[in-house]
């Protein structure tokens, strides 16, 4: 399976700032993945991210909040923009996709642990 | 809206037990069933897939899947208080997977 790694694994942000995360995985993938996951919740799908292309939302989740960049098939980004108290939560990306083992089953990254104040 | 339910828990079963996992899915159309672990302050972590009706093993672990019934379980045997996790189960139709809130998991010492 592939290594996924996230930048910043936590940070504490001011309301009103954006914060930007990275998701990068050592080998290409076909589909990446944005989650959110609020305190003893599951997972949320916030959008997949597409290659070359603009990101697919779920409902609820917009990209003038979230917009993600996904450049290649071995990096992408999360914006969180204009933060509250309420965008606090961990922020996870995953992988999936033949080139990651399996078309469908996902492998997360460890997490970044956002606190708004 | 297509769902995926989990008992919450949490369940508590001694070590040496059997712990079963149960979990059931509103989408006849789905195609691909997985169950991850999360230990708290960690990420999910991928141990079973299944695909067709039936069972399938894999060390301790065994994922049972009921398609006509819409239902997917997994068994833990000789379960160790290292298998203390939130089990997630997650159900995939077409490029879609929707994830159950999970079942919180205790095995006593």
């Amino acid at each position: 399976s592939a290594v996924i790694s996230q930048k910043p694994s936590r940070d504490i942000c001011q309301r009103g700032t954006s914060l930007t995360i990275q998701c990068q995985v050592d080998s290409q993938v076909t589909m990446m993945f944005w989650y959110r996951q609020q305190p003893g919740q599951s997972l949320t799908l916030i959008a997949t991210a597409n290659q070359g292309s603009e990101a697919t939302y779920e409902s609820g989740f917009v990209i003038d909040k979230f917009p993600i960049s996904r450049p290649n098939l071995t990096f992408s980004t999360l914006t969180v923009s204009n933060m509250s108290p309420e965008d606090s939560s961990i922020y996870l990306c995953s992988v999936a996709g033949e080139l990651a083992g399996s078309s469908y089953e996902q492998y997360f990254g460890p997490g970044t642990r956002l606190t708004v104040t | 809206q297509k769902e995926v339910e989990q008992n919450s828990g949490p369940l508590s079963v001694p070590e040496g037990a059997i712990a079963s996992l149960n979990c059931t899915y509103s989408d006849r159309g789905s195609q691909s069933f997985f169950w991850y672990r999360q230990y708290s302050g960690k990420s999910p972590e991928l141990i079973m897939s299944i695909y067709s009706n039936g069972d399938k093993e894999d060390g301790r672990f065994t994922a049972q899947l009921n398609k006509a019934s819409q239902y997917v379980s997994l068994l833990i045997r000789d379960s160790q208080p290292s298998d203390s996790a939130t089990y997630l189960c997650a159900v995939t139709g077409g490029f879609k997977t929707i994830f159950g809130a999970g079942t919180r998991l205790f095995v006593k010492a």
